[in-house]
């Protein structure tokens, strides 16, 4: 069974980091561009970023940026995403999602509030 | 800044067809683009639907089919069904970087 499981939100002020994982099982991850794609809460889908399945190519949605980055370790199966700098629009579900083969985690919720 | 504008809402009948469509501010949409379709229900995950324009995915229902369609991205339901009442996200891909329509909001009724 294809598993992505997303960890490491929760509430950080203006300013702060986190860093979101998203473990992968049942399929070969290390084959895949992996993405981060976030939804703040009634809003619609915003793609965030995505890595090559090497990890060497990455980009990055204009509004992250210089603050979010986007990393893997293939011999885990785990997918990154380093937030820094964060603000109050950031405030989002975030999920991981292999694109290609349309896998899907459930996403863990970032809450920026002072 | 590239946006990529879909329908803000549609309504169906039951039984009936409706296509949705996914626009490009840079110009038509082509293959090239690699649109992609998902459907959203309330606090659920996005279910991915369509790839490459038309492409099914393994678990996506026959009566959704994706196209191009005068210069955009469609996605045609037919014999909706009230289970099909959801929001539906374009997906489009400008090298490298990757931009999400605002969503259509399907309602049957």
């Amino acid at each position: 069974e294809v598993q992505l499981v997303e960890s490491g939100g929760g509430l950080v002020q203006p300013g702060g980091s986190l860093r979101l994982s998203c473990a992968a099982s049942g399929f070969t991850f290390s084959s895949y561009w992996m993405h981060w794609v976030r939804q703040a809460p009634g809003k619609g889908l915003v793609w965030v970023s995505r890595i090559s399945s090497d990890g060497s190519g990455t980009n990055y949605a204009d509004s992250v940026k210089g603050r979010f980055t986007i990393s893997r370790d293939n011999a885990e199966n785990t997918l990154y995403l380093q937030v820094r700098s964060l603000r109050v629009e950031d405030t989002a579900v975030y999920y991981c999602a292999s694109l290609t083969n349309g896998y899907w985690g459930q996403g863990t919720l970032v809450t920026v509030s002072s | 800044q590239t946006v990529v504008t879909q329908e803000p809402s549609l309504t169906v009948s039951p039984g009936g067809t409706v296509t949705l469509t996914c626009a490009s501010s840079t110009g038509a949409v082509t293959s090239g683009y690699y649109p992609n379709w998902f459907q959203q229900r309330p606090g659920q995950a996005p279910r991915p639907l369509i790839y490459s324009t038309d492409k099914k995915h393994s678990w996506t229902p026959a009566r959704f089919s994706g196209s191009l369609l005068g210069g955009k991205a469609a996605l045609t339901l037919s014999a909706v069904q009230p289970e099909d009442e959801a929001e539906y996200y374009c997906l489009l891909y400008f090298d490298g970087v990757l931009v999400f329509g605002g969503g259509t909001k399907l309602t049957v009724l």
